[in-house]
This record gives C-alpha cells, structure tokens and sequence, in this order.
C-alpha cells in the first residue's frame, strides 16, 4: 500500500515546453486533488476531481490542464510552461463518504521553470 | 472570502517548553477543520480533523482544539523531533475550493 505517489520528483523546464506530472493513489479514493506550494502562499488548490472521467476547476487553474482518466490517476498538465510555475506540485486524494474528508498527500514534484 | 490566517509563523522552542500555535478562520461555512504536520522537502501528513467547537483530539505531546473562530495546536513538552512545519485548512461547505490552507506556523525545538 504505498498511498499517494508522484512523479517525477524533480524536473526543470525550459519557458514554452510542456509536460504532465503523474499521481497515483492506491485506496480507492474518489476525489483526488492538485495542489502548488510556493513561498509565503501556502498551498493552492489548481484543480479537483470527484470521480473517474470528471474534473473542476479550483483557486489558481490558469495555465494547467488535467484528466482523470481512471480513478487511480491524476494527472496534471502543463501545455507552455512559464516561470510563474516554478513551484512544489502536491496531489492528494481522500475518501467519499461524509466525515471521510482527510485528504492524504504526496510527496510533492519540485518543478523549476527557466 | 474564506480565510485561515496562522500564528506565529514561526516559533523557536527548548526541549521540554509547551507552547500553542493558533489558526484563526473567516469562511462562509465551516464544515470542519484538518491539521496536517509539513517536514522539509516532502508533503503534509495528515495529523486531526476537528468538526464540532468543543471538540479536542491528542497524539503523543500533540492535543488540536476547535472553538467556533479558531483552533489552538498544543505542543506539551516538546522534542527536537517535532521541529516541523503545521499547516491548518478548513473544510468548506460548498465552493470551488473545499480546503482552504493556512500559511503555516514553522516550529524549530531546539535541544
């Protein structure tokens, strides 16, 4: 039961490419959940996902794309990467039912844009 | 707009001396309250849920309480090992983002 995975774990782009980071989960959970961590900002939300074949919008989705193409994975895009988007990427996913709501997270892909 | 505001930012502690670290929340609805322990260069690991005003949980030297505009993280006794970043978030009731994150209170515990 190895819980959230991501990858990669570091990767360093230059302005304009592009690239999908991967999250995996391995309990079944129905949400899952990208979030970026930068400093002084906390983590922020980019976009969600409530089930298989389904995804949302959150706080900060400008510039990011994403699919859920099966429950397992998560996967976040980004089509032109800029330097704005040099941050720490974290997935997180939980369980369905009400008072189930702890999100579990990743161990986060560090993501330097030049 | 829905706010978790967290304090102090960062906190320098000897072994053995208890503090609080305070999350302070503005939301439209509150459906309840996570905390989450950072360590450097990985992710939040998932510490209480709190739900009710009232409502305590403990772990070890750890104890979450929740009233109805904030909730208080004791630190009984603390170790170097407990030198981490805590995060705060509160569970919203509806919205486009159903977790709402503090900026995080940086506790150091020195030996």
């Amino acid at each position: 039961n190895a819980g959230v995975t991501q990858t990669p774990k570091f990767r360093v782009l230059k302005t304009g490419q592009s690239m999908t980071l991967l999250c995996a989960q391995d309990m079944n959970h129905e949400y899952m959940y990208w979030y970026r961590q930068d400093p002084g900002m906390g983590l922020r939300l980019i976009h969600y996902s409530v089930g298989e074949g389904t995804t949302a919008k959150g706080e900060v989705p400008d510039g990011y794309n994403v699919s859920r193409l099966k429950k397992q994975n998560f996967l976040l895009g980004l089509e032109s990467a800029a330097p704005s988007q040099t941050s720490v990427y974290f997935c997180a996913s939980r369980g369905e039912r009400p008072f189930r709501e702890t999100q579990y997270f990743g161990p986060g892909t560090r993501l330097l844009v030049l | 707009e829905d706010q978790v505001t967290q304090s102090p930012e960062a906190l320098r502690l000897q072994e053995g001396e208890s503090s609080s670290l305070n999350c302070s929340y503005t939301v439209s609805g509150l459906r309840g309250l996570f905390w989450y322990r950072q360590d450097p260069g990985k992710g939040p690991e998932f510490l209480f849920t709190l739900y009710s005003a009232g409502e305590e949980k403990e772990k070890e030297r750890l104890k979450a309480t929740l009233t109805k505009k904030e909730s208080f993280l004791h630190i009984t006794a603390p170790k170097p090992e407990d030198s981490a970043t805590y995060l705060c978030a509160a569970i919203l009731n509806s919205g486009n983002t159903p977790l709402v994150f503090g900026k995080g209170t940086r506790l150091s515990v020195i030996a």
